[in-house]
């Protein structure tokens, strides 16, 4: 099992310009979500969704959207970027309600400039 | 709200070094309590868990022991080597509709030779 992939591992953006965090699972999980990781802090979660087809949002989702049309994928979709979204984005994924591990991946840098 | 404080970083200790990083939480209920460990470049891994008070979680040489009394789940290893160099993070679960996940801000950890 590869676990969790994200792409790209970095990214640039200038001000204004859009782009996808492409998210995968092998795994079968349900759970899956998506943090982003500031400097000296915790993750802050953005959004998630108990399964396909059931996004909802987290703590900071202003700026993103989702999309869950399969088991396997949770893309985070950035539409107009700015440099506050300049972070460390990470999925994570679970198999189910009764399970407590999340399984993450090793992250997408993403610089707006 | 529910949250997680952790001991402030860096911390830089010698090889065979004696490490403790504090955690202390607030939550309202019953959490099941985390280390993540997150290695230079790469995701969050679990690195041991607690789900109940007076548990003891130990993985690698690093224990924990979740103290309801003490609202405290703090990481401990004995002899800590060059190769623990990373950012642990104390975390907290709380079973709701998506098993909302609480991290601590992280604390870096750095062993020299």
């Amino acid at each position: 099992n590869a676990g969790v992939t994200q792409t790209p591992k970095f990214r640039i953006l200038k001000i204004g310009q859009s782009m996808t965090l492409q998210c995968t699972q092998d795994m079968n999980h349900n759970y899956m979500y998506w943090y982003r990781q500031d400097p000296g802090m915790g993750l802050k979660l953005i959004y998630y969704s108990v399964g396909a087809g059931i996004t909802d949002k987290g703590e900071v989702p202003n700026g993103y959207n989702v999309s869950r049309s399969t088991t396997e994928d949770f893309p985070l979709r950035l539409e107009l970027a700015a440099p506050s979204q300049t972070s460390v984005y990470f999925c994570a994924s679970k198999a189910g309600l009764d399970a407590d591990t999340q399984y993450f991946g090793p992250g997408t840098r993403l610089t707006v400039l | 709200g529910d949250s997680v404080t952790q001991m402030e970083g860096p911390v830089t200790l010698s090889e065979e070094a004696f490490l403790t990083i504090n955690c202390t939480y607030t939550a309202t209920g019953y959490p099941s309590l985390f280390w993540y460990v997150q290695y230079p470049g790469e995701g969050l891994q679990l690195l041991l868990k607690a789900t109940k008070a007076d548990d003891k979680g130990s993985n690698k040489g690093f224990e924990a022991t979740y103290r309801k009394e003490t609202t405290s789940f703090h990481l401990e290893k004995g002899s800590v080597q060059v190769s623990d160099s990373a950012v642990y993070f104390c975390a907290l679960t709380m079973k709701t509709s998506y098993d909302k996940v609480i991290f601590g801000p992280g604390t870096s950890l750095s062993v020299i030779p």
